[in-house]
């Protein structure tokens, strides 16, 4: 079964500064989704970024970035230019391309500090 | 905009009552999930529903069922609620052919067992 470790159950950054979140997951597949999803305090859960596996290229959306590394089964976000909203539980997911549920990670708590 | 409303934000039982926690979408979405959310935990699958009357067994189901009888509402029930079903119960749907993994969650309800 597929498994996704965030290692960083909390992280802080100073506004305008850049976090970079951690994800590993384990997989025999080849094919496959990863996402960031970010829980803003007493809000809906929603999606931030995803990645299909068979792209080399990291994907993108404003400020928010990913480093996936295929081989080693890595897939961190970096937030640039924190901003006060950014703070939120951030969840990192795994899904195969077979129509299967998502499967989570246990959250890193991100604060921002003013 | 997909709206996913989840009928309680807030709900305090007592041990052995039946409990009903309702979700309803409204953007003719096939898929529909019930997770767990506790701190440290992480979100953990409960059910799933691919269709109306179809149901799969996440990786948590012990002490809960579901019921889909109209393609539009999930409900997940409690039989008989104890003091460990204390939690967050995010409800999530999906599109289903051609689906690339976005999940739509509602707010969540936060349930209180005594």
């Amino acid at each position: 079964a597929q498994t996704v470790t965030q290692s960083q159950p909390e992280m802080s950054v100073q506004e305008a500064e850049t976090v970079t979140l951690s994800c590993t997951y384990d997989t025999s597949e080849s094919d496959y989704y990863l996402f960031w999803y970010k829980q803003p305090p007493s809000r809906q859960m929603i999606l931030v970024i995803r990645q299909e596996a068979y792209k080399q290229q990291n994907a993108t959306e404003n400020r928010f970035s990913v480093n996936f590394q295929k081989a080693a089964k890595s897939f961190s976000l970096k937030i640039s230019d924190s901003q006060l909203g950014d703070a939120a539980m951030y969840f990192c997911a795994y899904r195969s391309i077979v129509n299967t549920p998502l499967v989570f990670g246990k959250g890193t708590r991100l604060s921002v500090i003013a | 905009d997909v709206k996913v409303t989840q009928s309680s934000r807030y709900l305090v039982k007592r041990t052995g009552e039946k409990v009903f926690l309702e979700c309803v979408q409204d953007m003719d979405h096939e898929n529909m999930f019930w997770y767990r959310q506790d701190p440290g935990l992480g979100l953990r699958l409960i059910y799933f529903s691919y269709d109306v009357k179809m149901k799969e067994k996440g990786d948590i189901p012990e002490g809960y069922s579901v019921s889909r009888e109209k393609k539009e509402r999930f409900s997940l029930i409690l039989e008989s609620a104890s003091t460990n079903q204390t939690s967050m119960y995010l409800c999530a749907s999906s599109l289903g052919q051609g689906w690339t993994g976005e999940l739509f969650f509602g707010e969540g309800s936060r349930l209180t067992v005594l």
